[in-house]
């Protein structure tokens, strides 16, 4: 499976300001995600990354707050912007080649916000 | 999409026991359903998956059991070990879905 690379591993932030976080892979692959995993908590999908074009965003996540680019086939990055307590969290990336297909995930950016 | 769940929060078992984790969803369009596991500081990996047309998949020391009639999917570990204690996640996507929803997880302790 692809090799992905997330950075930075994890943060400490202050609240209204943003972050960027960096995925990596070391193939192309057709879908890019991104997740959120809450403190003890599953994994909730915040948006699909479309190569070339805008991110598709799940219900409760918005473009404003979380703006994705993905350049190319092995590239992407997730901002959390005007951060605040509540957005601490990991932030996961993950790649698939389709439906029914398992995707393989990195190891997550730890962001705590003070 | 609807809500992908797990019967237990958590399960402590002895080492050299087999394991059961349990999951149950609600979405009859499910076709497709995947177990990952995840380490304290890693991400989710993938431990083996099953597609709707089969009722049963043996992985090494793993197998995935899915009933659709009462919408109940389970990882059995064979012979657990120390290594085996995690978070366990099931998932699952509906017919041409590229979008995975997953369950609340199991945390699995194995006792020495």
């Amino acid at each position: 499976s692809a090799v992905i690379s997330q950075k930075p591993s994890r943060d400490i932030c202050q609240r209204g300001t943003s972050l960027t976080i960096q995925c990596q892979v070391d193939s192309q692959v057709t879908m890019m995600f991104w997740y959120r995993q809450q403190p003890g908590q599953s994994l909730t999908l915040i948006a699909t990354a479309n190569q070339g074009s805008e991110a598709t965003y799940e219900s409760g996540f918005v473009i404003d707050k979380f703006p994705i680019s993905r350049p190319n086939l092995t590239f992407s990055t997730l901002t959390v912007s005007n951060m605040s307590p509540e957005d601490s969290s990991i932030y996961l990336c993950s790649v698939g080649p389709g439906a029914s297909q398992p995707q393989h995930f990195g190891d997550g950016t730890r962001l705590s916000i003070l | 999409g609807e809500s992908v769940g797990l019967h237990l929060p958590t399960l402590s078992v002895q080492e050299g026991d087999n394991s059961i984790i349990n999951c149950a969803y609600s979405n009859s369009a499910s076709d497709y359903f995947i177990w990952y596991k995840q380490e304290s500081g890693k991400g989710p990996q993938f431990i083996i998956d099953i597609r709707s047309n089969m009722d049963k998949r043996q992985g090494q020391r793993v197998t995935v059991l899915l009933n659709k009639t009462v919408k109940h999917l389970s990882l059995q570990i064979a012979a657990t070990q120390p290594g085996d204690s995690a978070v366990y996640f099931c998932a699952e996507n509906g017919a041409n879905d590229y979008k995975l929803s997953f369950g609340a997880g199991t945390t699995v302790t194995v006792r020495a």
